[in-house]
């Protein structure tokens, strides 16, 4: 068991570009979800996947963001035209249902700047 | 729609006394999930215990042990023993466990730390 990975841990991106962060999750977890973090706050879901079908995804999620996870293996989170309010961490997580618990297992996350 | 309030911004406990966490939650919906994750300064998240709502025993791991008082949607993290590395951000969050959820709300943390 790899646990959950994340890449590129760190990117530093200017105003307008687009980023991808890819996430591998543990490999018998059919749920994967994506997270946002800010200094200081917990963090904020964003989206989620079980196997390849996006089952739900935030409100608060412009249309910049995509997320994707062919296969229902890795997943790839995009933001398109980045923005300084992006400045984040971006964290994944994985499950698989334990009874009646879906306790979820995190990547390292991948911290975000747009300068 | 779910959430989840920890008041305490801040704590301090000096080593191997015990510390209570806490975390209040409100939602509508019976059946829940509760969790603590506990974040040290690296950022990654570490599952540390769970709560369902329909447990009639308090959960524990080891050190850490969840008072859970459901009337008063409560769900508080007890560290026994604390030790210098518990020291981190700690968060108590929930998930509805109905078929097509699983996500979950978190709090704004508690930072500990312990003192030598």
């Amino acid at each position: 068991d790899t646990g959950v990975s994340q890449n590129p841990r760190h990117k530093i991106t200017k105003r307008g570009q687009n980023v991808t962060f890819r996430c591998d999750p543990i490999s018998e977890h059919n749920r994967l979800y994506w997270y946002r973090q800010t200094l200081g706050q917990g963090p904020e879901f964003l989206t989620y996947f079980q196997n390849e079908a996006q089952l739900e995804k935030s409100r608060l999620l412009s249309d910049r963001f995509s997320a994707e996870r062919p296969k229902g293996s890795f997943s790839t989170l995009e933001i398109q035209r980045t923005e300084q309010g992006d400045s984040a961490m971006y964290l994944c997580a994985s499950s698989a249902r334990t009874g009646f618990s879906y306790e979820q297992y995190f990547g390292p996350g991948t911290r975000l700047t747009v300068t | 729609a779910q959430k989840i309030t920890q008041t305490q911004p801040g704590m301090f406990v000096q080593e191997k006394e015990a510390v209570t966490l806490d975390c209040t939650y409100d939602t509508s919906d019976p059946s829940y999930g509760l969790f603590w994750y506990k974040q040290p300064s690296s950022g990654e998240m570490i599952f540390l215990i769970y709560q369902g709502s329909y447990d009639q025993q308090n959960a524990t791991e080891g050190r850490y042990s969840l008072n859970f008082q459901k009337a008063r949607k409560s769900a508080n993290l007890v560290i026994s023993a604390s030790q210098l590395g518990d020291s981190a951000m700690y968060f108590c969050a929930m998930s509805l466990q109905n078929t097509n959820a699983g996500k979950s709300t978190f709090g704004d943390g508690t930072t500990l730390t312990v003192k030598p």
